[in-house]
């Protein structure tokens, strides 16, 4: 298992601004995964974050809207750029235990409202 | 491609009450399967997982059997509580480790 702290849990920002959010993992991962989950929806993947190499972004997200760091195998940031009302949303961390089957684990998201 | 299929919500249910929420998948090979919860203000933990044909997950009362005949994972609990209202996600791990997510249904317990 893995423990996930993030923070903020929570923020409300001004549109145009940005927010860098912090996952902390009480282990060290190769993978850390980047997720939205908007109002009512299901989870989209925003990035998968591997450490010592470039974020790897599925269709729909860029790097220049969502930067991710990931300076060691512990430690994940994801900055949400020049932000917009449709931006609003709760933003998770995620690592995963690969073998016989896949197993997520979360941090508590950040619940992000832009006005 | 991969994809889980859950019923809509929310789900509004008095306390005692029989849950179901329905569950189906489409996949190749032998995904396997989960049942994630969300409760209010937190992030997702797994529930309850079944990883072949005929598996039952099991969990704080809550049970979901592996049909492969009918492609399905419903979530059942004999008598919810109000301590029992969050979001669940139906799940699939496919072949290539990658986890495939239903929309998510909403529980609404009243007392």
């Amino acid at each position: 298992s893995a423990v996930i702290s993030q923070k903020p849990s929570r923020d409300i920002c001004q549109r145009g601004t940005s927010l860098t959010i912090q996952c902390q993992v009480d282990s060290q991962v190769t993978m850390m995964f980047w997720y939205r989950q908007q109002p009512g929806q299901s989870l989209t993947l925003i990035a998968t974050a591997n450490q010592g190499s470039e974020a790897t972004y599925e269709s729909g997200f860029v790097i220049d809207k969502f930067p991710i760091s990931r300076p060691n195998l512990t430690f994940s940031t994801l900055t949400v750029s020049n932000m917009s009302p449709e931006d609003s949303s709760i933003y998770l961390c995620s690592v995963e235990n690969r073998g016989l089957y896949t197993e997520a684990f979360f941090g508590q998201g950040t619940r992000l409202t832009v006005v | 491609g991969n994809s889980v299929t859950q019923m809509e919500g929310p789900v509004t249910l008095s306390e005692e009450a029989f849950l179901t929420i329905n569950c189906t998948y489409t996949a190749t090979g032998y995904p396997s399967l989960f049942w994630y919860v969300q409760y209010p203000g937190e992030g997702l933990q797994l529930l309850l997982k079944a990883t072949k044909a005929d598996d039952k997950g099991s969990n704080k009362g809550f049970e979901a059997t592996y049909r492969k005949e009918t492609t399905s994972f419903h979530l059942e609990k004999g008598s919810v509580q109000v301590s029992d209202s969050a979001v669940y996600f139906c799940a699939l791990s496919d072949s290539n480790y990658q986890l495939i997510w239903g929309a998510g249904t909403k529980l609404i317990i009243k007392p």
